[in-house]
């Protein structure tokens, strides 16, 4: 059974810093993983899939990465601003071929001015 | 817009009444999907539709029913409202599970 844990649950930190998120999963056998973020009180958006051929993809501020063999994804946020103060799920597969997605809990990311 | 619309945006039940929960999407996906989302819990999987006609069961389907009579639409029945289903529920749709994920704005359903 797949299973996503995601570390930290929460985070704090100060405008302009860097930052990492993590994922993991139990089953490497995935086709591709995604990531997305969470508003209070509003659904989800999409911020990259990756899919399993590729190593990493990237959006603005944003690059994830993907490490099949050892079931881990990061999320990395460049010079964080408060507007990215959300919180932020990873997903993937649950299982081969057209499955649908099983969801970590999330980390909720606070960026302070 | 272009997307994924639910209905009602939110909703009282008393115990042991019925709703349906309403999920449109404009964009010709094949697949749906219902969520429930608990505080702390994630999302969980509710039912999914892989086209029109077709359904099956996810992580947590009992006290739910869906049908998928055509592609836009994929309405959550709930029958005999308990308070454990007192939840977020989302809806989203995909071209498949290559792609990415389209949600809905949710819907909060509170059973007392």
């Amino acid at each position: 059974k797949q299973e996503v844990t995601q570390i930290p649950a929460a985070l704090s930190v100060p405008e302009g810093e860097n930052l990492v998120l993590n994922c993991s999963f139990t089953d490497s056998a995935i086709y591709n993983l995604q990531w997305f973020r969470q508003d209070p009180g509003k659904g989800l958006t999409s911020l990259l899939l990756i899919q399993s051929s590729q190593r990493e993809q990237t959006s603005g501020r944003l690059n994830a990465s993907l490490d099949k063999s050892s079931g881990r994804s990061t999320l990395y946020i460049a010079a964080s601003q408060p507007g990215d103060s959300a919180t932020y799920l990873c997903a993937v597969p649950r299982g081969a071929g057209n499955t649908p997605l099983v969801f970590g809990k999330g980390t909720r990311l606070s960026v302070i001015a | 817009n272009a997307g994924v619309t639910q209905t009602p945006k939110f909703r009282i039940l008393k115990i042991g009444q019925s709703m349906t929960l309403q999920c449109a999407q404009d964009m010709n996906h094949n697949y749906m999907y219902w969520y429930r989302q608990d505080p702390g819990m994630g999302l969980k999987l509710i039912y999914y539709s892989v086209g029109a006609g077709i359904t099956d069961k996810g992580e947590v389907p009992n006290g739910y029913n869906v049908s998928r009579s055509t592609t836009e639409d994929f309405p959550l029945r709930l029958e005999l409202a308990a308070p454990s289903q007192t939840s977020v529920y989302f809806c989203a749709s995909s071209r498949d599970s290559n792609y990415g994920y389209t949600f809905g704005s949710g819907t909060r359903l509170t059973v007392v």
